[in-house]
């Protein structure tokens, strides 16, 4: 079965600084994509940034990049120039084969905190 | 450009009461829709999808049922609540193909 793992529980990151977080993912499927999500303390999920098993290039969007290592099966999502509204869980995800691909399992999720 | 609707934002509901969370997608069609549920403090867990209109494929949950009476319709519902009922629920489209799931606002569920 498919396994998403989030180990950091929590983060502290300084303002204008940057934060990796971490994500490791076990499946046996050869196609699959990662996706990262914000929410915030309202709860609504915000899409951040996709990656697919067979981009060549990591994945950017504005002050997101995805660092996809797939030989170590992790997907950590980096945050440039952290802002205070920056603060909110994080959760890394995948595609669940099980469901054609269209549903997502989501892993525990981390809450990074910025500081001024 | 698409929008999702989910409603409504907070309930509170004695147990044993019957339930009915609605979802609504504007501006797509034959979406693919999701319904997820999250405990405080946890990750999504996935409670039904649904490829098309009366097509609902379904994961744990025993006393809650979902319908997609319309296209870009998917209703969550129970008989009768439970306790283990409490928590965050949020409804997600997508289109077909490997594109992100686009999530509603939620609704916040406490059964006393």
């Amino acid at each position: 079965a498919q396994k998403i793992t989030q180990t950091q529980p929590g983060m502290f990151v300084q303002e204008k600084e940057a934060v990796t977080l971490d994500c490791t993912y076990d499946t046996s499927d050869q196609s699959y994509g990662l996706f990262w999500y914000k929410q915030p303390s309202s709860g609504e999920m915000i899409f951040l940034i996709y990656q697919g098993s067979y981009d060549e290039q990591n994945a950017t969007e504005g002050r997101y990049s995805l660092n996809f290592q797939k030989a170590r099966k992790s997907a950590n999502l980096v945050i440039s120039a952290s802002q205070l509204g920056d603060s909110a869980m994080y959760f890394c995800a995948m595609r669940r084969p099980d469901t054609g691909r269209r549903a997502l399992t989501f892993g525990s999720g981390t809450r990074l905190q910025v500081q001024p | 450009s698409q929008t999702i609707h989910q409603w409504p934002a907070t309930l509170v509901q004695p147990v044993g009461s019957p339930l009915s969370l609605e979802c609504t997608v504007e501006g797509t069609s034959n979406p693919n829709l999701y319904w997820y549920r999250q405990a405080a403090g946890r990750g999504l867990q996935l409670l039904f999808y649904s490829v098309g209109i009366g097509q609902i494929s379904s994961e744990v949950p025993q006393n809650l049922s979902a319908s997609r009476p319309q296209d870009r319709q998917f209703i969550l519902s129970s008989k009768k609540l439970l306790l283990s009922d409490s928590g965050f629920y949020l409804c997600a489209w997508s289109i077909k193909g490997f594109q992100p799931q686009h999530f509603g606002d939620g609704t916040r569920l406490s059964i006393l």
